[in-house]
């Protein structure tokens, strides 16, 4: 079977640092990637990881330890414009697999 | 261009109708997504398309018939919706085998079946 699991909800301030975490559990998998969505928006590309470790993006980071099933996304230096739903997305054979979100609320 | 267009942005339909949704990629992708998303919730895939075929249909009920007439289109046809069909439905691409295979959507087209 296949199951994911990420926090429903996350609050911080502006400037804080906050991690979000994912384990997941499905067949055939190549890869964890994250998404953002703003409400009312379509979901954009963050970060994905391939292999076992950490991938940085500017502010955001990603990573993945294969052998827990379990990946996080890192948001340093929160901003205001942060406050969207945060998805991981295990990949499959052509596809994804979306998270139920995790939805970060930044307060000034 | 990075950008995946979809038409029309909303849709009222009625449960007798028949409507299309159309979306529009010049990435030069060859993998084409069709998702739908409930408010709150992640999106849900309902059919991929890999070079021009349907690679992958999660069970979507009949009423909902997709065609990829060419590598840079991607069409959802509708006919006797249902009410809890009212969602957003997304549009994707991406070029696959190239890694990252990340995807690209389209801003949606929000549908309300009355």
């Amino acid at each position: 079977g296949q199951s994911l699991e990420q926090p429903s909800e996350v609050t911080a301030v502006e400037g804080a640092i906050v991690q979000i975490n994912c384990t997941y559990q499905t067949s055939g998998f190549y890869g964890l990637s994250w998404y953002q969505q703003h409400d009312g928006g379509a979901p954009t590309f963050l970060s994905y990881n391939a292999l076992d470790g950490l991938e940085e993006t500017g502010r955001f980071s990603s990573f993945l330890s294969r052998s827990d099933s379990y990946g996080y996304l890192l948001l340093q230096e929160l901003q205001m414009k942060d406050s969207a739903s945060y998805f991981c997305a295990p990949r499959g054979y052509n596809k994804l697999i979306f998270g139920a979100g995790t939805r970060l609320a930044v307060h000034p | 261009d990075t950008e995946v267009t979809q038409t029309p942005k909303h849709l009222v339909m009625g449960m007798t109708n028949k409507k299309s949704l159309k979306c529009e990629q010049h990435m030069g992708h060859r993998a084409m997504y069709w998702y739908k998303q409930k408010a709150k919730k992640p999106p849900e895939l309902m059919f991929v398309y890999s070079y021009e075929k349907l690679s992958i249909n999660e069970s979507v009920p009949s009423r909902f018939s997709p065609e990829c007439p060419n590598s840079s289109l991607l069409n959802l046809h509708l006919h006797a919706l249902q009410p809890e069909d009212s969602a957003l439905y997304l549009c994707a691409s991406s070029s696959p085998g190239t890694g990252k295979e990340t995807q690209y959507f389209g801003p949606g087209t929000r549908l309300l079946v009355l």
